[in-house]
């Protein structure tokens, strides 16, 4: 399995507070993605990163920022958490076989965070 | 707008079936489709991963074939377990980033 892990696994907050979500790897993989999986919508992309400090919006981002200090992390921040917030996120990775290349291959998913909002 | 389709939502089916799952794409210019697991509560496992040049992969009871030209994907499983019982999801990637779109899975359960 490649080296994924997701912090924390579960959160309970309330409407209005900062959240912060952390994905780890150890792959050195140069992409990272947060997807967000919600019952009818299946999984949407909120943001990827390309490198250190290289972020894009992806199909559902209003709400949320990410920054990405160093290759192994990649946070996920809810600036002010709304219910309909409330899902399981996931981070994913993929490599990429030169530095300006696209990925090639596979991504390899995070086990995920559960994320209510009250 | 790249939409991806899998039919059925649900199947059950007796252990030792041979299956198909289907998924469809509406935008032929992918880079590659992938398929993966997901068990109830727990995070995605990627299964085969096909480039756009491929027609199909297979690891194990698990054959994945693309027919880019038609918009299509199927995922064979072969002499189905109980253990195989998960949503199976697919997955293309169309532009340069990386960025997936997914189906809606299909839930897979085998009875004993």
């Amino acid at each position: 399995d490649a080296g994924i892990t997701q912090s924390p696994r579960h959160k309970v907050t309330e409407t209005g507070t900062p959240v912060t979500l952390r994905c780890h790897q150890t792959e050195n993989h140069r992409y990272m993605y947060w997807y967000r999986q919600d019952p009818g919508h299946g999984l949407r992309l909120i943001h990827y990163s390309y490198g250190v400090k290289d972020t894009d919006k992806g199909e559902v981002s209003d709400g949320y920022s990410v920054s990405r200090s160093k290759t192994e992390d990649f946070l996920l921040t809810l600036e002010s958490a709304t219910s309909s917030q409330t899902s399981v996120y996931f981070c994913a990775i993929s490599e990429s076989e030169q530095p300006i290349a696209a990925p090639r291959g596979e991504q390899f998913f995070g086990p995920g965070t559960r994320l209510t909002v009250l | 707008k790249q939409e991806v389709t899998q039919i059925p939502a649900a199947l059950s089916v007796p252990e030792g079936e041979n299956l198909v799952l289907n998924c469809s794409f509406t935008d032929s210019a992918i880079y590659n489709l992938q398929w993966f697991r997901q068990d109830p509560g727990k995070g995605l496992t990627s299964l085969l991963l096909i480039q756009s040049s491929q027609r199909e992969q297979t690891s194990g009871r698990l054959n994945a074939s693309l027919d880019k030209s038609s918009g299509r994907s199927t995922l064979y499983i072969a002499a189905s377990q109980p253990g195989d019982s998960a949503t199976y999801l697919c997955a293309v990637r169309s532009g340069n980033t990386g960025k997936l779109i997914f189906g809606q899975g299909t839930t897979l359960q085998v009875k004993p």
